[in-house]
């Protein structure tokens, strides 16, 4: 079983499209990430929700907007794409007080 | 968090032990060595961490200064398959709100050769 699960894998979309990235972990994990590698391969953090609050929120412009309907569950949708928005997101999931993030493997995100 | 600094490349012959460095001279008495990796097109992987002493687990080694300055990842028996950027990060544990984020640095790119 996959321990944090993304859809889609690769994501393909014209300039001021609406698209959504699916992220859910098994893991029982009650803390949520997203993070964004850009094409330097900076991996930056944009969000994080621990039993679906909000908690992190990096300066990330509102375009973003990350929804969790549960704690195993952290959505990211994103409004008008832009050119810049090309890259990689990653999300993760920890438990709230002990060591080590579980990454997903990735949604490449090209927008044309 | 406290930064680190890391080369920004290094190499490893198979088979040899990889010993790659981390310098994080500003850290907290309260913050612990994180070292993760990030396998080409794949999710950062955690490997292993530390607060003072030694710590050895199935993938790696962590050597800490006795000043917690600096600390030493060490992949005893390197194959091709560890190619990856590593980083080293640090980090405050157990407490809540933004201290919990991972802040990643540019990391070591660790190739293994035959």
């Amino acid at each position: 079983d996959t321990a944090v699960s993304q859809t889609p894998k690769y994501l393909v979309t014209q300039m001021g499209n609406d698209k959504s990235i699916k992220c859910e972990q098994n893991l029982g994990h009650d803390t949520m990430y997203w993070y964004k590698q850009d094409s330097k391969k900076f991996l930056k953090i944009m969000f994080s929700y621990n039993n679906k609050e909000l908690i992190i929120n990096e300066t990330v412009p509102n375009r973003f907007s990350p929804k969790s309907p549960d704690k195993a569950h952290l959505n990211l949708h994103i409004n008008s794409l832009e050119l810049g928005d090309s890259a990689v997101y990653f999300c993760a999931s920890s438990h709230w007080s002990l060591y080590g993030y579980t990454f997903g493997s990735g949604t490449r995100l090209t927008v044309v | 968090d406290a930064k680190t600094t890391q080369p920004p490349s290094m190499d490893c012959a198979e088979g040899r032990a990889a010993n790659l460095p981390c310098n994080h001279s500003t850290i907290s008495g309260n913050e612990y060595v994180y070292w993760y990796r990030q396998i080409h097109s794949q999710g950062p992987q955690y490997i292993i961490h530390g607060l003072k002493n030694n710590e050895t687990n199935e993938m790696a080694s962590l050597i800490i200064t006795e000043d917690r300055k600096s600390s030493t990842l060490i992949l005893p028996h390197a194959t091709l398959r560890d190619t990856a950027v590593y980083y080293c990060i640090v980090r405050v544990e157990g407490s809540g709100g933004s201290n919990y984020k991972l802040t990643f640095g540019k990391g070591t790119l660790l190739t293994v050769n035959p």
